[in-house]
């Protein structure tokens, strides 16, 4: 089954601290795999996608076959990451995004 | 800001009516998709319209339905409403190309009392 998990609900952490949220998948075949954000009353935005290794403000991403994992990262989290997280996994049958539940990272000054 | 727009923002309704949820999708689009979040999940695909036709349908039952217009824009349709579908519905637009981001917008929250 398709699937995407992301085991914490809430992550706080301080300012200056790493930040590491977690996401595992299950799919048969080769992954499209996706960060999305949403900041506080604002709508669901693209943050980054596997495919692009990318860093956008200061987060990366690494696809680990292996551990069939996509964690994203940052060494140094700031008081504006504060927001939802949610990792996402492309279907190329039916086009669609698999979402997890979603993580809510907490940063503390 | 995307483009993509949802009307309208904030709607409550009896269990057992109708409602029906519009969505303008960004210019250049041709590709719609409609999720549901209910409070505390992520995001669940319901369909996805391409050139006016459902192309993909997660599981959802048939009162859920959809429509795409000549100009890319949706309606998402939900006929005898219950409870458990108060959520936030979001639209997310596309050009249907593997690879390319879906831009979403600011959703509907739907309330059935």
């Amino acid at each position: 089954a398709q699937r995407v998990t992301q085991p914490e609900k809430l992550l706080s952490v301080f300012k200056g601290a790493p930040v590491e949220l977690k996401c595992n998948y299950s799919y048969s075949g080769s992954p499209e795999l996706f960060w999305y954000v949403q900041y506080s009353r604002q709508r669901l935005q693209l943050l980054l996608r596997h495919i692009s290794r990318e860093s956008i403000k200061g987060f990366t991403a690494d696809l680990n076959k292996g551990e069939t994992s996509f964690h994203l990262k940052k060494p140094f989290a700031q008081e504006e990451d504060s927001a939802m997280y949610y990792c996402a996994l492309r279907d190329y049958n039916t086009d669609k995004l698999i979402f997890g539940t979603g993580t809510r990272l907490q940063v503390f000054p | 800001e995307t483009g993509v727009t949802q009307s309208p923002t904030h709607l409550i309704k009896t269990r057992g009516q109708q409602v029906t949820l519009r969505c303008s999708s960004q210019s250049g689009h041709n590709t719609v998709s409609w999720y549901q979040q209910a409070l505390g999940q992520g995001p669940q695909f319901i369909f996805q319209y391409y050139r006016e036709e459902e192309n993909g349908r997660g599981n959802f039952p048939p009162r859920f339905s959809g429509l795409q217009f000549p100009n890319y824009s949706s309606e998402l349709n939900v006929n005898a409403l219950e409870l458990d579908d108060s959520a936030l519905y979001l639209c997310a637009s596309s050009s249907g190309q593997v690879g390319v981001e879906a831009f979403f917008g600011q959703g509907t929250r739907l309330t059935v009392v």
